[in-house]
């Protein structure tokens, strides 16, 4: 199985309602990245957590990062149709030497 | 300034032919990363370079897969003879440093008939 697995695979909520996105992974890390990919376009980096962080802040987005765990969260307050995407999370880590890996995504589908 | 730059957008090939993919990256990056993704997957790394320097190839398969960043000029993904399972949308990524923040292009869909 992959460094980065994300969960749900897929989620389904109406507008203004939370998002959580949970990525877990197997080895120490460096950092910890999420991006966003809306379909058929380039990824879009939204948050870069490092290991000694617990909790970053970026506009209505929420990164957690519990090492003892090796997992991480992404929360998407007041959800809006435009948070419609999938969002991958990404392991910078020394096993995996100079690559940074990515996780199989959670689609995000936001209800208007 | 502008974003990482993939050309062609689209791109068909017949089986045994040659693809070249190109990726211009930001201003002032260095690092070059290429991306391999299926539908409803997520992104394979295949290759990281530096400057004339491939630094990591390990995702990329030994055959028929080269990369390379000249000082001057784009990153070129070549893959030669290409066979339908090569078929994917391909991904470019640049980066002021070693795997931070990455900034992507927009990918080139490749196509073998």
């Amino acid at each position: 199985s992959q460094q980065g697995e994300e969960d749900p695979q897929a989620l389904s909520i109406q507008e203004g309602e939370n998002a959580t996105m949970n990525c877990s992974y197997k080895t120490s890390i460096n950092n910890l990245q999420w991006y966003r990919q809306n379909s058929g376009r380039g990824l879009v980096h939204l948050i870069l957590i490092r290991s000694n962080e617990r909790e970053k802040h970026s506009g209505r987005l929420r990164v957690t990062l519990d090492t003892s765990k090796k997992s991480s969260s992404l929360l998407i307050t007041a959800s809006r149709a435009a948070d419609t995407a999938s969002y991958f999370c990404a392991t910078d880590a020394m096993e995996y030497g100079n690559k940074l890996v990515f996780g199989a995504g959670t689609i995000l589908r936001v209800k208007s | 300034n502008a974003g990482v730059m993939q050309n062609p957008r689209h791109l068909v090939r017949r089986r045994g032919q040659e693809a070249r993919l190109r990726c211009s990256p930001m201003k002032g990056h260095s690092h070059v990363y290429w991306y391999r993704q299926l539908p409803e997957e997520g992104l394979k790394f295949m290759v990281y370079l530096q400057k004339e320097n491939i630094i990591d190839e390990s995702g990329m398969p030994k055959e028929r897969f080269s990369a390379e960043f000249p000082k001057e000029g784009p990153s070129i993904l070549r893959i030669q003879q290409v066979v339908r399972g090569d078929s994917a949308a391909y991904f470019c990524a640049s980066s002021p440093r070693q795997n931070e923040k990455l900034f992507f292009g927009s990918g080139t869909q490749l196509s073998v008939l």
